[in-house]
């Protein structure tokens, strides 16, 4: 159980465009998804969490007219990458949060597989 | 979140435990301490996480010191599908509006 997606796994795009990333939570509800980026040889960074039928909340230093994100169901999230330029390229990596067992207090977040976004 | 602390990185002979230490001395009683992995290109992979209590499941255990300022993740018998970086990650019990904080991990290296 607990199977996060994305979609795409690898694009590459034109500078200048945009580019739709998807995250769904395959076997339960999530309320809140967050979106990471990694660049090469570097740890994860979250870039922004989002929640359920609201308005995302950006970390320091992300644009949030450039990476939109949507939030339109309890099993889906999409990044858009707005008018991509080169400096853009990295693995962006969403997680979604999983409440925990019947009775217990912890909750766990299970990653998608990644995207590589490869910006020309 | 409390900060964690761990080796750079790691060799484990194939077969072999491999034990991963984190220190996080500064870790308050309701925060967990998660573990995780990221095999390279790939998203992190959620192994296992713990209070107080020891814990284990079919990929690892988890060690908690009774102070609970450290822990060691133990691979009981490693193959080379485990070479990966693992983080040792804090968090608060029903944190999840809150997104994880990544440390540079533990490379592990499982030698043949």
């Amino acid at each position: 159980g607990a199977v996060v997606s994305q979609h795409p796994s690898r694009v590459i795009c034109k500078s200048g465009t945009s580019v739709k990333i998807e995250c769904r939570s395959l076997d339960f509800q999530a309320t809140t998804m967050f979106w990471y980026r990694q660049f090469p040889k570097q740890s994860l960074m979250l870039m922004a969490t989002s929640n359920e039928g609201s308005k995302a909340t950006y970390e320091q230093g992300v644009e949030k007219d450039k990476f939109l994100i949507n939030h339109a169901s309890l099993t889906l999230s999409t990044l858009t990458v707005t008018s991509a330029h080169p400096e853009d390229s990295s693995f962006y990596i969403c997680s979604a949060n999983s409440p925990g067992l019947a009775g217990g207090p912890t909750d766990t977040q299970y990653f998608g597989p990644g995207t590589r976004l490869t910006v020309l | 979140d409390a900060k964690t602390t761990q080796p750079t990185s790691m060799d484990c002979a194939e077969g072999r435990a491999a034990n991963l230490p984190c220190n996080h001395s500064t870790i308050s009683g309701n925060e967990y301490v998660y573990w995780y992995r990221q095999i390279h290109s790939q998203g992190p992979q959620y192994i296992i996480h713990g209070l107080k209590n020891n814990e284990t499941n079919e990929m690892a255990s988890l060690i908690i010191t009774e102070d609970r300022k450290s822990s060691t993740l133990i691979l009981p018998h490693a193959t080379l599908r485990d070479t990966a970086v693992y983080y040792c990650i804090v968090r608060y019990s029903g944190g999840g509006a809150d997104g994880l904080t990544f440390g540079k991990g533990t490379h592990l290296i499982i030698q043949p």
